[in-house]
């Protein structure tokens, strides 16, 4: 069955640090999402991305975030200068067609120290 | 503002009973709901999915009853299994494509 891959699984970093989480999307999925998840919360909506821009993002989603499409395959999510408070799960997520097939990935265990 | 949430945050089952975790939502113009499975450490996975003209789907061993008059979500498992024990957390399409997730629920199998 298809997967959305994510690396690392674990990211520990300095405050103040740039960091770049890395997704390979399902190959013929279109729409291309970030979540995050704080230890114990609900699961919470950073961005969406189709056609090779931003469609929809959240209020958390402030100038320190942005993402990319590098290549046919990647979807990175990179946040400029980590705070604690960044210190999250975050999950890429895909799908063909729009709200319907969302698949996520395992995760990234964001870290900030 | 408007959002999804659970009522119980913890359900003890025995193995082999039925399990039910109910989920409240508030906006009425949502139009697609899924319900996901969360094992430690993983991603959310998706269980099972239903729009808002239907009021029940089943699944393999599970089934999502939508009331809309009450803006109430459950998801239904049968002979609950040590495997479904996980958090589970209902959502909903706020349009966008954006999924608006409830707090989620533990479900502990008892064997």
């Amino acid at each position: 069955e298809p997967e959305v891959t994510q690396t690392p699984s674990h990211q520990v970093t300095q405050m103040g640090q740039e960091v770049i989480l890395r997704c390979v999307p399902i190959s013929n999925h279109l729409y291309f999402y970030w979540y995050r998840q704080i230890l114990g919360q609900k699961v919470e909506f950073l961005v969406s991305f189709y056609n090779n821009e931003i469609s929809e993002k959240s209020e958390i989603f402030d100038d320190q975030f942005s993402v990319e499409r590098p290549d046919g395959s990647n979807f990175t999510l990179k946040i400029r200068s980590t705070k604690l408070e960044d210190s999250a799960m975050y999950f890429c997520a895909s799908s063909e067609a729009g709200a319907y097939g969302y698949t996520f990935g395992s995760g990234t265990r964001l870290t900030v120290v | 503002g408007e959002s999804v949430g659970l009522h119980l945050p913890t359900l003890s089952v025995q193995e082999g009973d039925n399990s039910i975790i109910n989920c409240a939502y508030s906006n009425s113009a949502s139009d697609y709901f899924i319900w996901y499975k969360q094992e430690s450490g993983k991603g959310p996975q998706f269980i099972i999915d239903i729009r808002s003209n239907m009021d029940k789907r089943q699944g393999q061993r599970v089934t999502v009853l939508l009331n809309k008059t009450v803006k109430h979500l459950s998801l239904q498992i049968a002979a609950t299994q040590p495997g479904d024990s996980a958090v589970y957390f209902c959502a909903e399409n706020r349009g966008n494509n954006r999924l608006a997730f409830g707090k989620g629920n533990q479900v502990v199998v008892i064997p």
